[in-house]
């Protein structure tokens, strides 16, 4: 069973653009929220992450929108750059000690 | 520190062979954590170690694979024998639980290849 549900499966956007990946979850236990970025040959490496007490964390270009309520989060990548392209997961954890991964999402920015 | 280290970087085995991929946590880190990555099915968590000890392996497929972790700077995964179906790019991670705790670094992983 899929613990975190990530959509969409590839994203292709133009330079300039806004990216944007969604992800859903079930336990209400879970308390931390990170967002993974993985570069071909590597393994993922932590982007940013969000705990549940706050609806929205920004990083640079990197921003985490979190609705408790409807129980989604989802990462926008402002200013889309092609360096920016790489597969992205969203991820959900308990006291970070475990730790449950969406399918992953490839973007894609074309120049 | 150097990171989560893994080896070996790439294996190509014949079907029925054993396999085992190793993993270096980083050091004073208490979780460690076994993935197998696919295109089909992302990132599936197989077992995690909290200070040596197996806490949840409900991910391992089937009794084909097993892992230890002997000591805190050190774990194995074996597949024995191992199938086509097997092949992906195995992950460990490493995390520390204290103080809030820490997120799961990763290493760059084994891509397996059983033909």
């Amino acid at each position: 069973q899929q613990q975190v549900k990530q959509s969409p499966q590839s994203l292709i956007v133009q330079k300039g653009g806004i990216s944007i990946i969604n992800c859903a979850y079930e336990n209400t236990a879970f308390d931390y929220f990170p967002w993974y970025q993985q570069f071909p040959g590597k393994g993922p490496a932590l982007l940013i992450a969000i705990r549940p007490d706050v609806s929205e964390k920004k990083e640079g270009r990197f921003t985490i929108s979190f609705n408790k309520s409807a129980k989604q989060f989802s990462l926008h990548i402002m200013d889309s750059q092609p360096g920016d392209s790489a597969t992205y997961f969203c991820a959900a954890s308990i006291a970070r000690n475990q730790f449950y991964f969406g399918t992953g999402t490839s973007l894609t920015v074309i120049p | 520190d150097a990171g989560v280290i893994q080896s070996p970087r790439h294996e190509v085995t014949e079907m029925g062979q054993e396999v085992t991929l190793r993993c270096k946590p980083i050091s004073g880190h208490d979780y460690l954590f076994w993935y197998r990555q696919t295109m089909m099915r992302g990132l599936e968590l197989l077992i995690y170690f909290n200070n040596n000890v197996p806490i949840d392996d409900s991910g391992m497929p089937e009794d084909r694979f097993s892992a230890k972790m002997p000591n805190a700077s050190f774990s194995t995964l074996k597949i024995q024998p191992s199938e086509p179906r097997d092949s992906a790019v195995y992950f460990c991670a490493s995390s520390f639980s204290s103080g809030g705790g820490t997120e799961a670094f990763f290493g760059q992983g084994t891509r397996l290849t059983v033909v």
